[in-house]
């Protein structure tokens, strides 16, 4: 069972605060690594999709790096906003079975004003 | 469509019961994948389709769960014989390869009393 990490759990912060976050997961036959967002009552919504060693990706305030050969990947945002309050998902695929996405149990952020 | 769209967005069954839900991806989109979500976990794939073909279904717990995509769009997840277990939210996504990021429907939460 491969199994994905996601920390801290979860996360208070005040608006203006810039925060990151880990996710974790086994480095044997990786494809690539995903990232979603999903606000409570909505869709997750896709933020990146990373494949390459040392790959970085910005959308806006938000970041993510990747390093696939110790397994890990951090997501960063700069200058939080209330808005930015939701849980993020990483979910890593694996050669062979790229369809298949193993889901961590996500890193819930709440931005205060 | 615009988006995935997933019916009922809520249902209630008794246990015992066959349930069906039903997802409407973004036209286009050849690959289609069922998650299931239970509370404080991330979601779990159960099944990820191809076209009209399942092209991996080792998510789906026992053979109470099948689903099937008869003309490569709209899929169906049927369960039989439901158990309170089964209570999860069940998420479709669409996307236009399983290289590329899924595009999530709203869910539909499933309760069986």
């Amino acid at each position: 069972i491969l199994n994905v990490e996601q920390s801290p759990q979860s996360l208070h912060v005040q608006e203006g605060d810039s925060t990151n976050f880990t996710c974790s997961f086994p480095s044997s036959n990786f494809y690539a690594l995903h990232w979603y967002r999903w606000e409570t009552a909505k869709s997750p919504e896709a933020l990146f999709v990373m494949t390459l060693n040392g790959d970085e990706k910005k959308k806006g305030r938000i970041s993510a790096t990747l390093n696939t050969k110790e397994g890990y990947s951090y997501l960063y945002i700069k200058g939080s906003q209330p808005e930015d309050s939701a849980t993020y998902l990483c979910a890593p695929n694996y050669g062979g079975s790229q369809g298949n996405l193993i889901f961590g149990k996500g890193t819930k952020l709440s931005v205060k004003p | 469509g615009a988006g995935v769209s997933q019916t009922p967005s809520n249902k209630v069954t008794e246990k015992g019961k066959y349930v069906e839900l039903r997802c409407d991806p973004i036209s286009g989109h050849t690959a289609l994948y069922w998650y299931r979500q239970s509370l404080g976990q991330g979601p779990e794939f159960l099944i990820y389709f191809q076209g009209t073909g399942a092209a991996d279904d080792s998510g789906l717990p026992n053979d109470r769960f099948f689903a099937v995509r008869p003309e490569g769009s709209v899929s169906t997840l049927k369960i039989q014989r439901t158990e309170r277990g089964d209570s999860a939210v069940y998420l479709c996504a669409s996307s236009l390869s399983q290289y590329r990021e899924r595009t999530f429907g709203s869910g539909t939460r499933l309760t069986v009393v």
